[in-house]
């Protein structure tokens, strides 16, 4: 089936690792998207991508790097420059002409 | 920050409609109104678009005012899993960031 698919589910770090989330689409989506979510709060941009080997920051980028070598993975890298990573990370895609974003299950990242 | 604003919780009982309220008095010409719903610790799912008519899909119904300054998703017979956070988006249609505020925490209840 076709989906958006992000792993692991649950992660787990000490402070001052980096450390990478994977996410993969196979819907053959140009755009893809990185949120990230505290708890009781509504989800944040932190990068974008539109087409490969290009990429945005969004609202909240500091801290944190992505690449788009493949249209269908944008991975994420959470830095030891972000402050605060522990948070539950979301990524989405669509295609430029749909307007309708898939979303992952997303990945409960833990920093101790 | 989000274009829109709604009620922070909203309680329906199972069977019955639910009518979540959004207000976006700044959107602008060329914005569509989103909805999305987010269950406990699942990533958000679209639920449907409009952007001057009223649209239904299977899943719900979108009633937007004539002057587009406020909208109104209907959940005709609300069922115990549609409890869940509802966020109510406005952006362009040529793709574009998605902005999501608080939402709507609905609890449906037997």
């Amino acid at each position: 089936d076709g989906g958006i698919t992000q792993s692991p589910k649950y992660l787990f770090r000490k402070e001052g690792q980096n450390v990478t989330l994977s996410c993969e689409q196979n819907l053959n989506h140009d755009a893809m998207y990185w949120y990230r979510q505290d708890p009781g709060q509504g989800l944040r941009l932190i990068y974008y991508s539109q087409i490969v080997n290009d990429f945005q920051k969004g609202d909240i980028a500091e801290g944190y790097s992505v690449s788009r070598e493949k249209k269908e993975s944008f991975p994420l890298t959470v830095t030891s420059a972000q402050k605060n990573p522990t948070a539950f990370y979301l990524c989405a895609s669509h295609r430029r002409e749909n307007t309708e974003a898939f979303f992952g299950q997303g990945t409960r990242l833990t920093v101790v | 920050d989000a274009k829109t604003t709604q009620p922070p919780s909203m309680d329906c009982a199972e069977g019955r409609a639910a009518n979540l309220p959004c207000n976006h008095s700044t959107i602008s010409g060329n914005e569509y109104v989103y909805w999305y719903r987010q269950i406990h610790s699942q990533g958000p799912q679209y639920i449907i678009h409009g952007l001057k008519n009223n649209e239904t899909n299977e899943m719900a119904s979108l009633i937007i005012t004539e002057d587009r300054k406020s909208s109104t998703l209907i959940l005709p017979h609300a069922t115990l899993r549609d409890t869940a956070v509802y966020y109510c988006i406005v952006s362009p249609n040529q793709g574009g960031k998605l902005i999501f505020g608080q939402g709507t925490e609905l609890s449906v209840k037997p």
